[in-house]
């Protein structure tokens, strides 16, 4: 099946700084991909949609100036969490749309990625 | 309003016992997709099943097992002769073709399989 990676898997960062998560489709093409945010014991909540070449929609309650998303290309998006605070300390999930004629369409995800602000 | 509710927060069984994970959905659209994840300590989602709304024919994968009731608005997961691997949490979701695909998640069923 299509594969999906993050980079980094971990990341450890002092309170103030920005962190940016990597989200790569690895053997095909995303027109959309999806940011998700879990945090322990949760479920995964739906940040925001990621579409190739335009700007990312928000879910309702999610500040888009502190979490920057970018898709620059068909294979790779990017979300940036400025000025990072404990509060979003959380587990990182993205998912990429690989869509197909006839509705045989599906969504993949990564494997997350675990952010700590100390 | 919530679109996925998962009622059981957590569920344990023995080993070897048969469990079932129940969902509920709710949606408006007469397109969209069920799915089942299992995320175990891990934290990767694994991908267990997607089903379409105008396919309730019900599926066995091995020891897995769904149930999907239109009429009723469930689509209920299976295990038989349940083993300390199925320990997990495990996601019921929908995706709605007129909200773009976006899938929502239930809140989770926390599984444990007492040896």
């Amino acid at each position: 099946g299509a594969v999906v990676s993050q980079h980094p898997s971990r990341v450890i960062c002092k309170s103030g700084t920005s962190v940016k998560i990597e989200c790569r489709s690895l053997d095909f093409q995303a027109t959309t991909m999806f940011w998700y945010r879990q945090f322990p014991k949760q479920s995964l909540m739906l940040m925001a949609t990621s579409n190739e070449g335009s700007k990312a929609t928000y879910e309702q309650g999610v500040e888009k100036d502190k979490f920057l998303i970018n898709h620059a290309s068909l294979t790779l998006s990017t979300l940036t969490v400025t000025s990072a605070h404990p509060e979003d300390s959380s587990f990182y999930i993205c998912s990429a749309h690989l869509g197909a004629e006839g509705g045989t369409d599906t969504q993949y995800f990564g494997p997350g990625t675990r952010l700590t602000v100390l | 309003a919530q679109k996925v509710t998962q009622a059981q927060t957590e569920i344990s069984v023995v080993e070897k016992e048969d469990v079932t994970l129940d969902c509920v959905y709710e949606t408006r659209d007469t397109t969209y997709y069920l799915f089942w994840y299992k995320q175990p300590p891990s934290g990767e989602l694994v991908f267990l099943i997607r089903r379409n709304s105008f396919d309730e024919q019900n599926e066995i994968s091995g020891r897995y097992s769904w149930n999907f009731q239109k009429s009723t608005s469930s689509f209920n997961f299976t295990i038989t002769a349940s083993q300390v691997v199925d320990s997990a949490v495990y996601f019921c979701a929908l995706s709605e073709r007129n909200r773009d695909d976006k899938i929502i998640f239930g809140k989770g069923t926390r599984l444990h399989i007492l040896p």
